[in-house]
């Protein structure tokens, strides 16, 4: 139990196109989502939390106008990167907490690696 | 400030044991997760502990102190395969999570 999935597993785009990236979580109700990017090397940062049915909240320093984070039901959130730069490449990473049991753990999804030209 | 210290890398060999330590300072705490992340993958869950003491699970044991700011990870046996990064996590008192730079372990045969 408790898989989560992530797609596109790889994307490679354009510099100024919008890339977005699903994240489901398949054999449980998710209420809560995180979105993580992860450079080469480094640990993972966190870049927002979205609840079901509400507005994600961002962390500091992460633009909300260009990281759109939608989470409309309780097994979807999606990520749109907006106006992708190359700066923007990394790795990004979903994660859902099971609102049902065991809430406290983090399950993560297989991660989308982004390449922006 | 919040901080969760682990060190940065280790060599152990097929085989043998090898203990990961992680020191924190959170504002509160919820629990202390340990999470194992393969080259290129994501992380994927290992262990939680809310409450000191020894949690085993197979050959992967984890180890809390709450009075101490300590928890370490316990690897026996080792196999080529457990050749991966160990994130510890903590969980504030807001319930969000804290996470460690990550211990990069080598295994070698």
């Amino acid at each position: 139990g408790a898989v989560v999935s992530q797609h596109p597993s790889w994307v490679i785009c354009k510099s100024g196109t919008s890339v977005k990236i699903e994240c489901r979580s398949l054999d449980f109700q998710a209420t809560t989502m995180f979105w993580y990017r992860q450079f080469p090397k480094q640990s993972l940062m966190l870049m927002a939390t979205s609840n079901e049915g509400s507005k994600a909240t961002y962390e500091q320093g992460v633009e909300k106008d260009k990281f759109l984070i939608n989470h409309a039901s309780l097994t979807l959130s999606t990520l749109t990167v907006t106006s992708a730069h190359p700066e923007d490449s990394s790795f990004y990473i979903c994660s859902a907490r099971d609102g049902d049991r065991n809430w406290e753990t983090q399950y993560f999804g297989p991660g989308t690696r982004l390449l922006v030209l | 400030g919040q901080n969760i210290d682990q060190p940065t890398e280790m060599t152990a060999t097929e085989g043998a044991i090898v203990q990961i330590n992680c020191t924190y300072q959170t504002s509160g705490f919820n629990g202390l997760f340990w999470y194992q992340q393969h080259a290129g993958e994501a992380p994927t869950f290992l262990s939680y502990n809310v409450l000191d003491g020894l949690e085993e699970k197979g050959r992967f044991s984890s180890f809390l102190s709450r009075s101490k700011g300590y928890s370490y990870l316990l690897l026996k046996e080792l196999q080529m395969k457990d050749s991966a990064s160990y994130l510890c996590a903590v969980m504030d008192s807001n319930y969000q999570l804290i996470w460690g730079a990550g211990t990069k372990l080598i295994i070698k045969p």
